[in-house]
């Protein structure tokens, strides 16, 4: 199966604002709204952020925002803080025998 | 609270079989898709199998399809997953991940996932 394509790295000052993007196909990402971000931490299980693009649930913060623009779905993160630095990954549904398109992840660091 | 506790993990040889487990607590495990997800040491996750709530449904990854099976039973709360003709290359934290749910309807993301357990394939 074909990845979403993460750049490797992102890296931002404390109180600045990043942007990681998810660039998928007409078939997964541009196809349905479905894509969700998550955030792991080294040696943790990812965490849920992002839920149908641009979705929060409960309890993650609102610094975090999620959009889409054709194939390319974008992660935000506004006001960057210290425990920010981890790898954030996007997932989009795509149907089929295997449903989910995963990203490649993307390592964000706070200067 | 919801939890999701993986176990069966080990070292296995190359052409092995194994079974993971995953005991769900916290909710109503019948209620939700399921899934497994895994990660290479120091790679990205990928993704690996899902399964319906009632069981009968079931997806795989390309790579794993044909040796790895995926099941449930929803009297013991427990996800199942049980790999076979294992490589050097399925060597990876194997995580659980419970599938979204908003308003009742099932939703494509995974809300809740489990502390992991590795399986390393070697000789």
């Amino acid at each position: 199966q074909s990845a979403l394509t993460q750049p490797a790295s992102v890296s931002g000052s404390p109180g600045q604002s990043i942007t990681v993007s998810c660039t998928g196909t007409s078939s997964d990402v541009g196809r349905y709204d479905y894509v969700s971000w998550y955030q792991q931490h080294p040696g943790k299980a990812p965490k849920f952020l992002i839920y149908d693009v641009n979705n929060r649930p409960s309890g993650v913060s609102t610094r975090f925002s999620g959009s889409k623009s054709g194939n390319t779905a974008s992660l935000t993160i506004s006001g960057l803080q210290a425990e920010d630095e981890a790898d954030y990954y996007c997932i989009s549904y795509k149907g089929g025998l295997s449903p989910y398109a995963f990203g490649t992840g993307t390592k964000v660091t706070v200067l | 609270e919801v939890q999701l506790v993986e176990s069966g993990a080990g070292l296995i040889q190359p052409g092995g079989s194994l079974r993971l487990s995953c005991t769900a607590s916290g909710f109503i495990f019948s209620d939700y898709a399921l899934h497994w997800v895994r990660q290479a040491p120091g790679k990205g996750l990928e993704y690996v199998s899902s399964i319906s709530t009632g069981g009968t449904t079931t997806y795989y990854a390309d790579s794993v399809r044909a040796r790895f099976t995926i099941s449930r039973d929803n009297s013991k709360n427990t996800l199942y997953l049980q790999m076979g003709s294992l490589r050097a290359e399925d060597t990876a934290v194997f995580y659980c991940a419970r599938g979204g749910r908003v308003g009742g309807a099932k939703q494509y993301f995974f809300d809740y996932w489990g502390q992991g357990a590795l399986v390393t394939v070697s000789s």
